[in-house]
């Protein structure tokens, strides 16, 4: 089982919908990392979270320590939001500049 | 400027060639990153480089050699490399390597290995 789990592995969602994606880990953390990866390559970082909620634009992120889970959500999504969302975390234990790299959602908003 | 370059973007070398990729950012971090990425799964560590100091090599083969020639400049030389590692290497940097430091990626380099 990896340490980092994300649901779900495939998501197709119509334009304007709302969107969750879910981040769980089974090991104590410093911090969470939501990434976006667009098809060709380059990955850009979304939100750092050691805990409660941050909002960038159409993004929330939320994170509740205790229960070792985190979401994603996208409001009024839009086809520009077609990518893999990655959920990275930093274990307490162990390097800290050392990311756990969850599978990935992969993520296509339709028109 | 918040930005990390890459280049080359593509690269098709033979399995007898030597070359090298090149990261570089401006941005004042001292902590920089090398990571493999194969299709359809996430980046694995390769390297880190902190304050120009190798501090992480996650047993790499010695094919793939980094060099951090200074604060801003990230570089990995290959040498006899083999088709599995064909990829895209991602550089990245942050602030420290401190847990809660973002990182910052590159666009990456995409290597086909004949």
């Amino acid at each position: 089982k990896n340490e980092v789990e994300q649901s779900p592995q495939n998501l197709t969602a119509q334009e304007g919908e709302f969107i969750t994606i879910n981040c769980s880990y089974s090991v104590g953390i410093s911090a969470l990392h939501w990434l976006q990866q667009h098809p060709g390559g380059g990955i850009v970082s979304l939100f750092m979270l050691s805990s409660g909620k941050k909002k960038h634009g159409r993004l929330i992120a939320t994170i509740n320590i205790q229960e070792k889970h985190s979401s994603l959500h996208i409001t009024a999504s839009h086809p520009r939001d077609s990518a893999v969302y990655i959920c990275a975390v930093v274990p307490s234990t162990g390097t800290a500049s050392k990311l756990t790299f969850g599978t990935g959602t992969r993520l296509q908003v339709t028109l | 400027d918040t930005e990390v370059t890459q280049t080359p973007k593509h690269l098709v070398m033979g399995m007898t060639n030597k070359k090298s990729l090149k990261c570089e950012q401006h941005m004042g971090h001292r902590a920089m990153y090398w990571y493999k990425q194969k299709a359809k799964k996430p980046p694995e560590l390769m390297f880190v480089y902190s304050y120009e100091k190798l501090s992480i090599n996650e047993s790499v083969p010695s094919r793939f050699s980094p060099e951090c020639p200074n604060s801003s400049l990230l570089n990995l030389h290959l040498h006899a490399l083999q088709p599995e590692d064909s990829a895209l290497y991602l550089c990245a940097s942050s602030y420290t390597g401190g847990a809660h430091n973002e990182q910052f990626f590159g666009p990456g380099t995409r290597l086909t290995v004949l």
